[in-house]
Parts: structure tokens; C-alpha cells; sequence
């Protein structure tokens, strides 16, 4: 498979929990990036990295959310102390120039 | 508000019709691109076109861009059931990463 790899597929936690997720994006893509997407809204940009470094993060990106790309290969986002209005599809996506490559997403329900 | 919004935000038409998009922004681009959704999946990059073109075809799709109306439409012909999806349009900002739409919402009936 020579997509976007995001796991798990789906998590659900309970309130205050920390949660994990994976992305491993396309080899020779440089670029990731991560997004958080609600129901019936289009994708927030959170973060992006360029390799190992994280060049942008937005404002959506609170402090009990962090992200590494270490060696610039798969990222990991975690967030910390989850509240139910973290509950999101959180999608990867890779480039190299123009156009992403999205992952299938991580689906996190927060009860 | 968003930098491109989609219109209409929900559209039904019945197989064989064709199907237009539009997305509006607000600041200069570098380039446009559309993405389809279909439900609980990641998103597919249709096809992108650059502040300097006019118009791009691919397959059934074609887009139009308009850099003086800050505008861009979307038209997929002959539409078959499995165009139905979610589609959202997403700009390039200079300097800034991709802002996408709301999206419009497409159900194409058999």
C-alpha cells in the first residue's frame, strides 16, 4: 500500500483520557500535515510539518494537543486530557509538490 | 469566515445530469484545487488549477477558475452514483496552507 496510513481507524475514549494517533504518510512525500474535521465541515488545518520540522501550528492547536514527526517519517498527534468537543475525524495528508494525499482518518469519539 | 465557501451546500440531481459546483474565496491564490469526500473517508484530490489557468479538464470534470471574481466552478458531466459524495474546494494561499470550504454536498439519484 502506497497511500496514507492513519491508525486506528476509529478510537473512542473516555473524558480526560490521553489518545494517540499515527500517520505514516507516502515515503517520499516531505511534507504532512494534519487536519480536524467535523460533521458536514469541510477540513481545520491543525499543524504542518516540512521532514522533522513543524513549521506552522494553528491556533486550533491548543496546548493539550501535540504533534512530532521524528526523523521526518510517521507523525503522531496526541492529545491530552480529551474533552467531548475534541470528538473530530482527524485526517493526515502528505505532499511532495502540489495536491495532498489524504488518509482514511481516525475517527475520535470523546464520552 | 472561511476562505472558500462551496455553493450550493446541497445538490440532487438524478444519473446522467450534470452537476456544478462553485467555490467563492477571498484573497489572492496561488492555485485551487478540488477534493471529493465520500462518507467517513479521507478526502480524494480531484484535480488543482493554477491562478494563471482558466480552465482545466480531467475525465468528466471540469473546472473554471476566475481570478477577478475570485471564483471557481466545478462541473461533472454525466453523473453516475458514485459521484455522490462531498465536495470541497480548497485554495492556496501565498505563504498560508490549503483553507477548505464547507463543501457542497452531492446525491446522485438512480
Amino acid at each position: 500500500d502506497t497511500g496514507v496510513s492513519q491508525d486506528p481507524r476509529h478510537k473512542i475514549t473516555k473524558r480526560g483520557q490521553n489518545v494517540t494517533f499515527r500517520c505514516d504518510p507516502i515515503s517520499e512525500h516531505n511534507r504532512l500535515y494534519w487536519y480536524r474535521q467535523t460533521l458536514g465541515q469541510g477540513p481545520e488545518f491543525l499543524t504542518y510539518f516540512q521532514n522533522e520540522a513543524q513549521l506552522e501550528k494553528s491556533r486550533l492547536l491548543s496546548d493539550r494537543f501535540s504533534a512530532e514527526r521524528p526523523k521526518g517519517s510517521f507523525s503522531t498527534l496526541e492529545i491530552q486530557r480529551t474533552e467531548q468537543g475534541d470528538s473530530a475525524m482527524y485526517l493526515c495528508a502528505s505532499s511532495r509538490d502540489y495536491g495532498y494525499t489524504f488518509g482514511s482518518g481516525t475517527r475520535l469519539t470523546v464520552v | 469566515s472561511q476562505q472558500g465557501e462551496e455553493d450550493p451546500q446541497a445538490l440532487s440531481i438524478q444519473e446522467g445530469e450534470n452537476a456544478t459546483m462553485n467555490c467563492s474565496y477571498k484573497t489572492s491564490i496561488n492555485n485551487l484545487q478540488w477534493y471529493r469526500q465520500n462518507s467517513g473517508r479521507g478526502l480524494v484530490h480531484l484535480i488543482l488549477i493554477r491562478s494563471n489557468e482558466r480552465e482545466k479538464h480531467s475525465g468528466r470534470l471540469r473546472v473554471t477558475l476566475d481570478t477577478s471574481k475570485k471564483s471557481s466552478s466545478l462541473l461533472i458531466t454525466a453523473s453516475r452514483a458514485a459521484d455522490t459524495a462531498s465536495y470541497f474546494c480548497a485554495t492556496d494561499v501565498y505563504g498560508q496552507n490549503f483553507v477548505f470550504g464547507p463543501g457542497t454536498r452531492l446525491s446522485v439519484l438512480p
